[in-house]
């Protein structure tokens, strides 16, 4: 199974801030990572596929990059709105492997 | 706009079978994409628990394959979730979710249901 892990495991921060979440895989999945944002008691919202394309509706102010065994999910600047917990997963192969997420919580 | 609902008992007993149905509303799962279901324990992350293609072919995660089938019902627009001899480490939220493409691997999970509540207790 690929492994995938998140860094930090937490953050706080403060409207406007830049935010930058890293997601590691244990091996090569090219670009095959995607990005969900998760708020309490609510199911998963897809964010980000396949790296960095953005899903209809996604501010732009949300940002992926990278490749290989190393991404990143950048807020530019931080919304009231974004506080919740992300999670990364990778598409590569079967099982499908997620992230442990990063919270996302105000200063 | 493709909406997911999933149903089922809140409450099972250990070593007991879990059965969960998710309802696709607005789309025929005929039409294509896989269709699984994805697991969250109280507090912790969410993990894959298998997927189904509309032609029947599954694939399932390798930590509850011997206890697990997913199942569909195209005439109802349904499928479903079986989980057997469960224990209190099977305990999480449980949401069906669709693929984005008509792809398992290389896609990502574009609609998800609002996600049912399990407890495995006695």
């Amino acid at each position: 199974d690929i492994q995938m892990t998140q860094s930090p495991s937490s953050l706080s921060a403060s409207v406007g801030d830049r935010v930058t979440i890293t997601c590691r895989a244990s091996q090569n999945i090219n670009t095959y990572l995607n990005w969900y944002q998760q708020k309490p008691g609510k199911a998963p919202k897809f964010l980000i596929f396949r790296t960095s394309t953005l899903q209809s509706g996604v501010p732009a102010r949300f940002s992926g990059s990278g490749s290989g065994t190393d991404f990143t999910l950048t807020i530019s600047r931080l919304q009231q709105e974004d506080f919740a917990t992300y999670y990364c997963q990778q598409s590569y192969s079967t099982p499908l492997t997620f992230g442990g997420g990063t919270k996302v919580e105000i200063k | 706009q493709v909406q997911l609902q999933e149903s089922g008992p809140g409450l099972v007993k250990p070593s007991e079978t879990l059965s969960l149905i998710c309802t696709v509303s607005d789309f025929s799962i005929s039409s294509g994409y896989y269709w699984g279901w994805v697991r969250q324990p109280p507090g912790k992350g969410l993990e894959w628990v298998g997927s189904i293609h509309h032609t029947g072919s599954t694939y399932y995660n390798p930590s509850l394959k011997s206890r697990i089938i997913i199942g569909v019902d195209t005439s109802k627009n349904q499928f479903s979730l079986n989980l057997s001899s469960v224990t209190a480490a099977d305990t999480a939220v449980y949401y069906c979710a669709k693929t984005y493409y008509d792809i398992l691997a290389g896609s990502a999970m574009d609609v998800w249901g609002q996600g049912t509540t399990v407890t495995v207790s006695s």
